[in-house]
């Protein structure tokens, strides 16, 4: 069994702070996790993922996630904001097992303040 | 990088009839592919597993025989909403699984509105 949890539902920053958007994952074998963002009425835009290499992931627009197995968290960080980044983010695991059906969390919507 | 599409991006139907949305991934075979929806401001909803060349396998709560699911090629899924209603109306998303890689290439999204 899987499950993530997106702490947050709405996070707001002043453009140029830093974002920290919070994920707690639980699975019972060795997980595969994924960050991907949303615009509206758009698709799902892939930002990164961890699949058991460097636990310090990089992603694209600058934004990182540290994969913590004691935390059991895979939160997700940008040192500063840029408008543009105002969208819905998901966190999704995809754990082993024989069953590589992802999970997404309930999402967490971004609000970038000018 | 592995592209997604979907076809069409919006539709509108009336109600009773039925509409078929396709999910194709452009440079890569998927066996596995899979179909959410998604409500406004809320996350994306399992639907169905769809496994090329063999029957689809559905959430619990998903009626298989509204929501027809076909994968008849590596490359193209197809899922059909039978009799549609008002309440069908939303946005259907596609994913394709890279093969090896767990992960999930998303199609852009259709949006269904039944009237």
């Amino acid at each position: 069994a899987q499950s993530v949890t997106q702490l947050d539902s709405h996070v707001s920053v002043s453009e140029g702070t830093p974002v920290l958007l919070r994920c707690n994952y639980s699975s019972s074998y060795s997980p595969s996790l994924f960050w991907y963002v949303q615009h509206p009425n758009k698709g799902l835009q892939l930002l990164l993922k961890y699949t058991s290499a460097a636990t310090l992931v990089k992603g694209i627009n600058g934004f990182e996630a540290e994969f913590k197995k004691s935390e059991t968290s895979f939160h997700l960080t940008k040192p500063s904001a840029h408008m543009s980044d105002a969208a819905e983010y998901f966190c999704v695991v995809s754990a082993g097992g024989g069953s590589y059906i992802p999970t997404f969390g309930r999402g967490t919507s971004l609000i970038v303040h000018p | 990088g592995a592209v997604v599409s979907q076809h069409p991006s919006r539709v509108i139907c009336k109600s009773g009839t039925s509409v078929k949305i396709e999910c194709r991934s452009l440079d890569f075979q998927a066996t596995t592919m899979f179909w959410y929806r998604q409500f406004p401001k809320k996350s994306l909803m399992l639907m169905a597993t769809s496994n090329e060349g063999s029957k689809a396998t559905y959430e619990q709560g998903v009626e298989k025989d509204k929501f027809l699911i076909n994968h008849a090629s590596l490359t193209l899924s197809t899922l059909t909403v039978t009799s549609a209603h008002p309440e069908d109306s939303s946005f259907y998303i596609c994913s394709a699984e890279g093969q090896g890689t767990y992960e999930q290439y998303f199609g852009p999204g259709t949006r269904l509105t039944v009237t």
